[in-house]
């Protein structure tokens, strides 16, 4: 079966410094891989994903992910954080031997601090 | 493009009733997924309808059902409340119900049970 691990509940940064938010997946072949965002009550919104091809993949707002198969993880990343990038991040996993399914971690909550 | 509308934005019922969630997709788009979100369970798949027929279902009891109108707009229904079923219900929308395709997410329909 799929999973998806995020370690971090919630990550604290200040404004202008780098992020990272971490996502490990079990999965035997390569999966379909998603970064979602949700701002507080509001739906999930879409930042990046990954099906083949090269390993690191842009997104919207700046963000950036990196396929890494020998550790099974797919690392969000962006360079500088702003206030408004505030919110819960979703790594999600999904494969066409389960159907249209998206397998969610337990998300991580950034609070960006001035 | 109008994004994904979810009807009522929020409920309260009480435990024993039964409530009907709806969906409307985003124009053109043929699948429809719902989702439960809570705290302690985070985000489960709940089933997914494409063309009128549910394609998938994720591992809830019967208690929670659905259908998907020829329009592709999809209702979801939960029978017998309880307590635990407080939670926000989000749905989702793609193309063609394709694993790569993107889902577009509604807001959500915040149901609290008492």
């Amino acid at each position: 079966a799929q999973s998806v691990t995020q370690p971090d509940i919630h990550i604290t940064v200040s404004e202008g410094a780098s992020l990272e938010l971490r996502c490990n997946y079990s999965y035997g072949a390569t999966p379909y891989l998603f970064w979602y965002v949700q701002s507080p009550g509001q739906g999930l919104q879409l930042l990046l994903k990954y099906f083949s091809g090269d390993t690191l993949v842009q997104g919207i707002k700046g963000f950036e992910a990196e396929f890494k198969r020998s550790q099974s993880s797919f690392n969000l990343r962006k360079p500088s954080v702003h206030w408004s990038d505030a919110a819960e991040y979703f790594c999600a996993v999904a494969s066409p031997e389960y159907g249209n399914k998206l397998v969610f971690g337990a998300g991580t909550i950034l609070r960006v601090k001035s | 493009k109008a994004g994904v509308t979810q009807t009522p934005r929020y409920l309260i019922k009480t435990r024993g009733q039964q409530v009907t969630l709806s969906c409307s997709p985003i124009s053109g788009h043929r699948s429809v997924s719902w989702y439960q979100q809570t705290p302690g369970q985070g985000l489960q798949f709940l089933f997914e309808y494409f063309s009128e027929t549910q394609r998938n279902k994720g591992n809830f009891p019967g208690r929670f059902s659905g259908r998907q109108f020829s329009n592709s707009r999809s209702e979801m229904n939960v029978s017998t409340l309880e307590l635990g079923d407080s939670a926000l219900y989000l749905c989702a929308s793609s193309l063609g119900g394709q694993v790569q395709e993107t889902q577009y997410f509604g807001p959500g329909t915040r149901l609290l049970v008492l």
